[in-house]
């Protein structure tokens, strides 16, 4: 069967650094999604992978890994902004998007 | 700006009625989704479209039906609600191809079945 999985739950502190990991099992694989969600409100787009490595975009960074199913979302120098769920979502063969439960990130001052 | 919108937000409906919840994009993407999301699942697909009336089921269809007659809209029909169709419905689209994945959420429609 195809499968995500991340951490349900992370906490961090205003000015850190954390990664927020995602493994996948897809039929086939067209590539990997980071979206944040804040509560309350939709979804949206963070970043996008297809080849192996790291994809920087500001404080976000994503990273991905074929041979091993994985990727991880790297954010720097915290803000309580960004107090959200991050999904992650992997496109499979069919260009179907497996969707992972999220992981809800709280920030502490 | 191009968007994408959805309507009721919010709507309390009792079980056995027939519920529809509207989305509109301005983006002239192709494909639109409807998920579905819950508390302790991943966002969950229940129908989707490529195109002026092509429709799919996605993995949670049972109970909804969609009609696509034109680009821009993409209405989510619940036959007969049941309680168990209580959550918070998002509508999305997107580009074909590469940029399937990348998805324009709509607000969300949060649906309460009594």
């Amino acid at each position: 069967g195809q499968n995500i999985d991340q951490p349900t739950e992370m906490t961090a502190t205003e000015g850190a650094i954390v990664q927020i990991n995602c493994t996948y099992q897809t039929s086939g694989f067209n590539g990997l999604f980071w979206y944040q969600q804040h509560a309350g409100e939709a979804p949206t787009f963070l970043s996008y992978n297809v080849l192996d490595g790291l994809e920087e975009k500001g404080r976000f960074s994503s990273f991905l890994s074929r041979s091993k199913g994985y990727s991880y979302l790297l954010l720097k120098e915290l803000q309580m902004k960004d107090s959200a769920s991050y999904l992650c979502a992997a496109l499979d063969s069919n260009y179907q998007l497996i969707w992972g439960a999220g992981t809800k990130l709280i920030i502490k001052p | 700006d191009a968007e994408i919108t959805q309507s009721p937000r919010h709507k309390i409906t009792e079980t056995g009625r027939q519920v529809t919840l509207a989305c509109h994009q301005t983006w002239n993407h192709n494909n639109m989704f409807w998920y579905r999301q819950d508390l302790g699942h991943g966002l969950r697909l229940i129908h989707y479209s490529y195109g002026v009336q092509d429709t799919n089921k996605g993995e949670v269809s049972d109970g909804y039906s969609v009609s696509r007659s034109n680009t821009e809209d993409l209405p989510l029909t619940l036959e007969s609600a049941a309680s168990s169709q209580t959550s918070v419905y998002f509508c999305a689209s997107s580009l074909q191809g590469r940029d399937t994945g990348e998805l324009f959420f709509g607000e969300g429609s949060r649906l309460t079945v009594l």
